[in-house]
């Protein structure tokens, strides 16, 4: 499967804890974004990377969310101290550098916060 | 007032219907327009892109009006494969980058 990957795909918490997620973007694309989606909205943007700068981040990414691309390949979305308002699913992107911009998403990890 | 607008729906339609989605852009400088299709629990998809000299692709035509900041999606024939989400997604770019606005989606439920 040549698509983005991202683990896990489902992720249960208690309030409190911390929580990491994993996104593998298609190969050859250099932009990496993170969004957000709560039932019966659309997706909500949160960050984003071309290559390994971070060059975007949301209002909606508050100081307990972090988001790294090391190598500039994979990125890591960590939660702080969980909060029941973070639960949602988080879903990641990848693209190409080009006009369009067209982006394609994984399958996206589910977070339940209890 | 939303970035992205959408008719809330959700839409019920025998099959063979024609339906038409409604979207509407507040932010003029947008630069890229598309439709997704997402179903349910599942992620968006790219469905198309939308130009301004308007553009089909088989069964779904995409108009989009940058006058009025407007964009369409007809689907005709619906199947009940049809039955999903459609998501209004606009470009905004920033800095270099091009991160997308969504609207809250419309869903169509297509019924034998």
């Amino acid at each position: 499967d040549t698509g983005v990957s991202q683990d896990p795909r489902h992720k249960i918490t208690k309030r409190g804890q911390n929580v990491t997620f994993r996104c593998d973007p298609i190969s050859e694309h250099n932009r990496l974004y993170w969004y957000r989606q709560t039932l019966g909205q659309g997706p909500e943007f949160l960050t984003y990377f071309q290559n390994e700068a971070q060059l975007e981040k949301s209002r909606l990414l508050s100081d307990r969310f972090s988001a790294e691309r090391p190598k500039g390949s994979f990125s890591t979305l960590e939660i702080q101290r969980t909060e029941q308002g973070d639960s949602a699913m988080y879903l990641c992107a990848s693209s190409l550098q080009i006009a369009k911009n067209i982006q394609y998403f994984g399958a996206g990890t589910r977070l339940s916060v209890l | 007032r939303k970035e992205v607008e959408q008719d809330p729906g959700p839409f019920n339609v025998p099959e063979g219907a024609t339906v038409a989605f409604n979207c509407t852009y507040s932010n003029s400088a947008s630069q890229s327009f598309f439709w997704y299709r997402q179903d349910c629990r599942k992620e968006p998809k790219l469905l198309m892109s939308v130009y301004s000299s308007g553009n089909e692709d088989g069964r779904f035509t995409a108009q989009l009006n940058r006058a009025s900041q407007y964009i369409s999606l007809l689907i005709r024939d619906s199947k009940l494969s049809d039955s999903a989400t459609y998501l209004c997604v606009v470009n905004s770019r920033s800095n270099q980058g091009g991160k997308l606005i969504f609207g809250q989606g419309t869903e169509l439920s297509v019924k034998p």
